[in-house]
């Protein structure tokens, strides 16, 4: 069956360091997006994408963040410059449309 | 601003026994409900869902009830199983018009299934 993976699965960064989260949707689908759940919190929109755009963005996701889909397969968040507060889990999701969002694993975000 | 709120942060049941989620929205413009399970260190797992146009939806030993009036839903499981013990969580969209369709979560009930 396919799934959404997730790289890496736990990332830990230094304060004000970039970092690059990886995510590969399943292969059909034509939305994707990114969550993130900050420890002890409920799971929170960051950012929608579809046709090669951001279709979407909460407030969390200000200047500092940016999404790419680089090569057809993988879609990418970036952080540019990490804050203490970043630290949470961050979730990639793709669907086919409106009704369904297929979650992967997860990447573990911690920053120093 | 908790557009869903699942007011139950846990909920433990007997094996066999009828497990019963709640969640209440306050945005009108939703038309997608959605439930999601999770386990630790997993990301959310797609359970079932409905429509805002229905009232009811089955598969297999989960139900989930729209009440649109009352802006609620519940998802029943029945039988419950010890596997089923994880944390569930409720989940609206309300289509942009921007081709995207963000979900609005709720913070999650934690089910304990006691064999």
């Amino acid at each position: 069956e396919p799934e959404v993976t997730q790289t890496p699965s736990h990332q830990v960064t230094q304060m004000g360091q970039e970092v690059i989260l990886r995510c590969v949707p399943i292969s059909n689908h034509l939305y994707f997006y990114w969550y993130r759940q900050i420890l002890g919190q409920k799971v929170e929109f960051l950012v929608s994408f579809y046709n090669n755009e951001i279709s979407e963005k909460s407030e969390i996701f200000d200047d500092q963040f940016s999404v790419e889909r680089p090569d057809g397969s993988n879609f990418t968040l970036k952080i540019r410059s990490t804050k203490l507060e970043d630290s949470a889990m961050y979730f990639c999701a793709s669907g086919a449309g409106f009704n369904e969002q297929f979650f992967g694993p997860g990447t573990r975000l911690t920053v120093l | 601003d908790q557009q869903v709120k699942q007011n139950s942060p846990s909920l433990s049941v007997q094996e066999g026994r009828i497990s019963i989620l709640n969640c209440d929205y306050t945005n009108s413009m939703f038309d997608y409900f959605l439930w999601y399970k999770k386990y630790p260190a997993e990301g959310p797992t797609f359970l079932i869902s409905i429509s805002s146009i229905k009232d009811k939806n089955e598969d297999g030993r989960f139900t989930v009830f729209l009440n649109k009036s009352a802006k609620h839903l519940s998802l029943h499981i029945v039988p419950s199983q010890p596997g089923d013990s994880a944390v569930y969580f409720c989940a609206a969209n309300a289509y942009s018009g921007a081709g995207s369709y963000q979900l609005t979560f709720g913070k999650g009930t934690k089910l304990s299934v006691i064999p």
